[in-house]
């Protein structure tokens, strides 16, 4: 039973690269979400899904891409990354009710150099 | 917009009691969660309140006043592995199911 899962877990890269974190999970869940944690600001939603192939913007999406083609893949890619990128990327999933608990990955930790 | 407050920090000392407070001000409202976060780990649910009054689950409690916009998160005879952070989070009602965190507090368990 695997969840939902993440990788890289790691992830060092330099500025300008495209970077993709993935996330993965096995309960069919309808709805993922991409959250950043950052000291000071606490968890803050990217991008969430509904579903396969719908996507919309959270509260800090700029610089960020992301796709659902497929249920149980929610993939975040940072086209050109920053140094404000750099922070601990938390993928979550939920059901279809809005009052389900939302499930955390374990985290994608990305320094951008 | 969307506010959510906590404490930053509290210390606490191993058995007793300790209530985390959080109040917000969102638009609507469709529920609110308690998540605890271990240092370098993911958060994991603990509490949901979306009808006012207490929801007790062991040595953990959580309240809710939604005409106060108020929620507090009781924890009860204290365990050193009880020290981590404690997230409050909304769902608004146009947030399409997404949570709006408070930026969480801080619990320290000393002997």
């Amino acid at each position: 039973d695997a969840g939902i899962t993440q990788s890289p877990r790691y992830k060092i890269t330099e500025t300008g690269r495209q970077v993709t974190l993935m996330c993965h999970q096995t309960w069919s869940h309808s709805y993922m979400f991409w959250y950043r944690q950052d000291l000071g600001h606490g968890l803050r939603l990217i991008y969430y899904s509904a579903a396969a192939d719908i996507t919309d913007k959270g509260e800090v999406p700029d610089g960020y891409v992301v796709s659902r083609s497929k249920t149980e893949n929610f993939p975040l890619t940072l086209e050109s990354a920053t140094r404000s990128q750099t922070s601990v990327y938390f993928c979550a999933s939920s059901g279809l009710q809005a009052t389900e608990t939302q499930y955390f990955g374990p985290g994608t930790r990305l320094l951008v150099l | 917009g969307q506010n959510i407050d906590q404490p930053t920090e509290m210390t606490a000392t191993e058995g007793a009691i300790v209530q985390i407070n959080c109040t917000y001000q969102t638009s609507g409202f469709n529920g609110l969660f308690w998540y605890q976060q271990h240092a370098g780990e993911a958060p994991t649910f603990l509490s949901y309140n979306v009808l006012d009054g207490l929801e007790e689950k062991g040595r953990f409690s959580s309240f809710l006043s939604r005409s106060k916009g108020y929620s507090y998160l009781l924890l009860k005879e204290l365990q050193m592995k009880d020290s981590a952070s404690y997230l409050c989070a909304v769902i608004p009602s146009d947030s399409g199911y997404a949570l709006n965190f408070g930026k969480g507090t801080s619990l320290l368990v000393t002997p």
